[in-house]
């Protein structure tokens, strides 16, 4: 399967702890995305990245919330000091890029819970 | 900033019934529209997507769609469908001046009975 890929699928962790996920982009698709969503709610934007460059980032995105894309591959979403509003599904995208009406490929999400 | 609303939260049909699902975004400027599908336990993929031309858009599995830019809408349909078309629905926009992220709609599930 050459798709977008994300791990874990699942994470259950108390407020307070710190998380981290991570996404494998489709293969030389040079945009990455992060979105989240919420239980019946659409997918909302929190940041992308063209290469290794994060190009925006959503006020949803608070202080606690940090992402990083260190080589242009692979990326990272990390939370600090989680809280039981952090409780969503974490979704990853990737496009090739080259125009804003390429396609944005998902991968299964990770599926966060805060206790 | 753009909005997305979908005006059903839930459409319950049965098979070979048509479907028609509405979608309105709300943004001044030139946009980029998409349909997405999540089929249960499956993570969301494109089902058609809109940037010029043609206004009524074909997708996969004989769905289509309709833009009408006097309306802001997008409308999505099938003519008939089956029970395998059971999924959620969202409706996405990207505004041009406004780069690549997708505003997404709340979403509309649909339930096909046998």
């Amino acid at each position: 399967d050459t798709g977008v890929s994300q791990d874990p699928r699942h994470k259950i962790t108390k407020r307070g702890q710190n998380v981290t996920f991570r996404c494998d982009p489709i293969s030389e698709h040079n945009r990455l995305y992060w979105y989240r969503q919420t239980l019946g709610q659409g997918p909302e934007f929190l940041t992308y990245f063209q290469n290794e460059a994060q190009l925006e980032k959503s006020r949803l995105l608070s202080d606690r919330f940090s992402a990083e894309r260190p080589k242009g591959s692979f990326s990272t979403l990390e939370i600090q000091r989680t809280e039981q509003g952090d409780s969503a599904m974490y979704l990853c995208a990737s496009s090739r890029g080259e125009s804003e009406t390429d396609t944005q490929y998902f991968g299964p999400g990770t599926r966060l819970t805060v206790l | 900033a753009q909005s997305v609303s979908q005006h059903n939260h839930h459409v319950i049909l049965s098979e070979a019934a048509s479907l028609e699902l509405g979608c309105n975004y709300s943004y001044g400027g030139t946009v980029n529209l998409f349909w997405y599908v999540q089929y249960p336990g499956q993570h969301l993929q494109l089902l058609l997507k809109y940037f010029s031309g043609d206004p009524l858009v074909k997708g996969i599995k004989g769905f289509e769609a309709e833009f009408i830019k006097s309306k802001f809408s997008f409308n999505l349909r099938k003519p008939s469908v089956q029970w395998s078309d059971t999924a959620e629905y969202f409706c996405a926009v990207n505004a041009r001046a406004a780069g690549n992220k997708l505003t997404f709609g709340g979403g509309t599930r649909v339930l096909v009975k046998p």
